[in-house]
């Protein structure tokens, strides 16, 4: 079974500029969530989709940071402008269902290889 | 907002020792899972565990569900070079999303 998949793997940008990143969850899955880990943190929610709908985003920097997961199925995480502080690295993940699950295979998340993003 | 803490914050250990590390809440959680991330890698989920109460293992990894429900342990046998890494732990409720902690960094001296 092909895991979440994300591109780029590493992008250099400086303050100001935009950047995008796109994840490919795993097929079937219905959650997807972003996450930023800053070095040396675990990772931090920034926005979480059930099939193409927002149910959380409560983390996320909506004057700069945008999110859209159109046909349900992959997303992308834009960054317009971004700041120094943004410098981190963007994982995505998926899972068959997140809120409401009871199920155990249902809450389990798999993670991409994510994006290190440094902004200089 | 719900935070997690792990100890220790880091720890070396040599080859083939056993190791222990924990995680807390303040609030109770319904599922603990338990990941390892590697330098340049996304996190790898290794044991999920959904009863208080409940020890599951994974080769030579073994976790627990503290009874409290606000608690979980990792340990990890006879410990080998390629467990270096962050542990990072996880906790969830059901229409909640998951609540990671600043993790545990594994070095392994040989």
């Amino acid at each position: 079974e092909a895991g979440v998949a994300q591109s780029p793997r590493y992008k250099i940008i400086e303050k100001r500029q935009s950047v995008a990143f796109w994840c490919n969850p795993i097929s079937g899955h219905a959650t997807l969530y972003w996450y930023q880990q800053i070095l040396g943190q675990g990772p931090k929610l920034l926005i979480q989709f059930q099939n193409n709908g927002v149910v959380d985003d409560s983390q996320l920097p909506k004057d700069r940071f945008s999110a859209e997961r159109l046909k349900g199925v992959d997303s992308t995480l834009k960054i317009q402008p971004a700041k120094l502080e943004d410098s981190a690295v963007y994982l995505c993940a998926s899972s068959l269902a997140g809120t409401g699950a009871s199920s155990k295979v249902n809450t389990e998340a798999f993670f991409g290889q994510g994006t290190r993003l440094t902004v200089v | 907002g719900q935070q997690l803490n792990q100890s220790p914050q880091s720890m070396f250990i040599q080859e083939g020792e056993d190791v222990s590390m924990n995680c807390t809440s303040s609030s109770i959680f319904n599922t603990w899972l338990w990941y390892k991330q590697e330098p340049g890698e996304g996190p790898v989920l290794l044991i999920a565990l959904y009863k208080a109460g409940e020890l599951t293992s994974n080769g030579r990894l073994t976790a627990q569900f503290g009874i409290t429900r606000k608690d979980s342990f990792l340990n990890i046998s006879a410990s080998i070079p390629s467990d270096v890494g962050i542990y990072f732990c996880a906790g969830y409720n059901y229409g909640q999303n998951f609540v990671f902690g600043p993790g545990t960094r594994l070095s392994v001296l040989p």
